[in-house]
C-alpha cells in the first residue's frame, strides 16, 4: 500500500517553542518523492519542501528543518522558535506512480496552533 | 501557486443543481490533477488528465462526477445533482511533464470552495 500517516491530529504550543510534526510513509517504490505543504487559514496550499528518496541529508531552511530517515520510513518536520504565523495545517505527501499515471497521496494533516 | 488559476473561488449551490469548477494551468503544463479536501480532512486524489485524455480516474466517485480537459480551454470538473456531502474544497494541480519523467512538480491552484445548501 502507498500511504502517508500523520499521527498527530492537532498540536498546540506557545510561541518560541520548538515543535516537530511527524510523518510516516509506506511505499513499495525504490525511488520516490516526499513533500510537505502548509495550508494557512486562508486555505491555499503552500509548497514547503520536496525530498528525493536517494537524498537522505537533512535540510534546513531558516527556522524549518526536515529529518528524512529511510530506515524508519519517516520524514519529520521541525519548526524552531515557532511564531504565531506558523499556525496552519501541515500536510505530508508521497508521490505515487502507477501504470502510467501519477498522483500525490496526502496524510490527514496536523493542525498546528501557536499561541502568543 | 505558480500560475494555476481556478474559478470560481467560492461556489454555492442548492441540492440538485450542477456545479462546474474550472482550472486553467499555466502554459506548457498539460498534465492536470484534481484533488478534493473534505472538511477537516487531507486532500484526496480524484482524477489525472492530459489534454483530451483521462489517464487515471480511480479517485472519482462513480456517479455524478465527471472531468474533462479539452484541447482548448480550461479543465472542467463537473458535479451533477449536488448533495450536501459534496461540500468541500476542490484543488487543481498542474505539471509540465508526465509520470515517466524522473520528477515533475505539481503546482497547486488556490482551490474552489463548494458549499451545497
Amino acid at each position: 500500500a502507498q500511504k502517508v500517516t500523520q499521527a498527530q491530529t492537532e498540536i498546540s504550543v506557545v510561541e518560541k517553542e520548538d515543535v516537530t510534526l511527524d510523518c510516516v510513509y509506506e511505499t513499495r517504490d525504490t525511488t520516490y518523492y516526499l513533500f510537505w505543504y502548509k495550508q494557512p487559514p486562508s486555505g491555499e496550499l503552500v509548497f514547503l519542501i520536496r525530498r528525493n528518496s536517494f537524498d537522505e541529508q537533512n535540510e534546513i531552511s531558516g527556522r524549518y528543518s526536515w529529518n528524512f530517515q529511510k530506515s524508519t520510513s519517516s520524514f519529520n518536520f521541525t519548526i524552531t522558535a515557532s511564531q504565531v504565523v506558523d499556525s496552519a495545517v501541515y500536510f505530508c505527501a508521497l508521490r505515487v506512480v502507477l501504470q502510467g499515471a501519477q498522483k500525490l497521496v496526502f496524510g490527514q494533516g496536523t493542525r498546528l496552533t501557536i499561541n502568543p | 501557486n505558480a500560475g494555476v488559476m481556478q474559478n470560481p473561488r467560492h461556489l454555492v449551490r442548492r441540492r440538485g443543481q450542477e456545479a462546474r469548477l474550472r482550472c486553467s494551468p499555466m502554459k506548457g503544463h498539460s498534465h492536470v490533477y484534481w484533488y478534493r479536501q473534505l472538511p477537516e480532512e487531507g486532500l484526496k486524489f480524484m482524477v489525472y488528465l492530459q489534454k483530451e485524455n483521462i489517464i487515471d480516474e480511480s479517485g472519482m466517485p462513480k456517479e455524478r462526477f465527471s472531468a474533462e480537459f479539452p484541447k482548448e480551454g480550461p479543465s472542467i470538473l463537473r458535479i451533477q445533482q449536488v448533495v450536501r456531502g459534496d461540500s468541500a474544497a476542490y484543488f487543481c494541480a498542474a505539471s509540465s511533464r508526465g509520470p515517466a519523467a524522473d520528477y515533475n512538480e505539481q503546482f497547486f491552484g488556490p482551490g474552489t470552495r463548494l458549499t451545497v445548501l
